[in-house]
């Protein structure tokens, strides 16, 4: 059964760089029309889409994080990660990775829902 | 950017009631939408997909209907564990973006 868990420092200070791994077991990053995501739920807030990962490396990001937002993929560890430049404390938030299901028409393909979520982390921004 | 909203933002209610939570896209999105359930302190789990498709394992209790902006999620015969916020999200174009949320509690 896939499993996702997320890891990474709890306290980032302001200014500077939130560094989170999620890391996928029970199966491969690499199954087709996966692709992998991370949504953010500031404290007693909503849900928001930070950006999502196919296996071979491109993306779709959230135009309101102003590209400070990063995700890679490293398909040997069986893990992709999340880079946030430039943080804020409007950046605290628990961060959760997740496994979107792709929708592909041809050789264009979309990311649509989330069907499976890892515990989530609280990464704090604070000096 | 599509905007969500959601109606009512609360609602309280009793085991065995019928719950009917509205969902509105700022424009069209077909039926590209799914629902999510988030008890406290946990991660959102994955209801429905396509607006009305019941992901696996979801208890038939749960239904969900609609198309291009208006959208439900019915809970009928509302049970112990069902007291939680539901999300709803839209995939019908990016930035992917989700509603502000309906807490459901015991009345």
């Amino acid at each position: 059964q896939l499993h996702l868990q997320e890891s990474g420092p709890g306290l980032v200070k302001p200014a500077g760089t939130l560094s989170l791994i999620c890391t996928v077991s029970g199966g491969s990053i690499t199954g087709n029309n996966n692709y992998w995501g991370w949504v953010r739920q500031p404290p007693g807030k909503g849900l928001e889409w930070i950006g999502s990962i196919y296996y071979d490396g491109s993306t779709h990001d959230n135009p309101s994080l102003k590209s400070r937002a990063t995700i890679s993929v490293d398909t040997s560890t069986n893990q992709f990660s999340l880079s946030l430049a430039s943080a804020t404390a409007a950046d605290t938030a628990v961060y959760y990775c997740a496994r979107q299901s792709g929708l592909c028409n041809g050789a264009d393909c979309y990311v649509t829902f989330f069907n499976l979520w890892g515990q989530g982390t609280l990464v704090t921004v604070s000096s | 950017d599509i905007q969500m909203t959601q109606s009512p933002s609360s609602l309280s209610a009793s085991v065995g009631d019928r719950v009917t939570i509205t969902c509105r896209a700022s424009q069209g999105v077909s039926h590209w939408l799914a629902w999510y359930q988030q008890r406290p302190g946990k991660a959102p789990q994955f209801l429905i997909f396509a607006s009305s498709t019941l992901q696996s394992g979801v208890p038939s209790r749960f239904s969900g209907s609609g198309s291009g902006t208006d959208f439900t999620l019915t809970i009928s015969n509302l049970q112990p564990e069902d007291f939680a916020t539901y999300y709803c999200q839209q995939y019908y174009s990016y930035p992917i973006t989700f509603g502000p949320g309906t807490k459901v509690d015991v009345k």
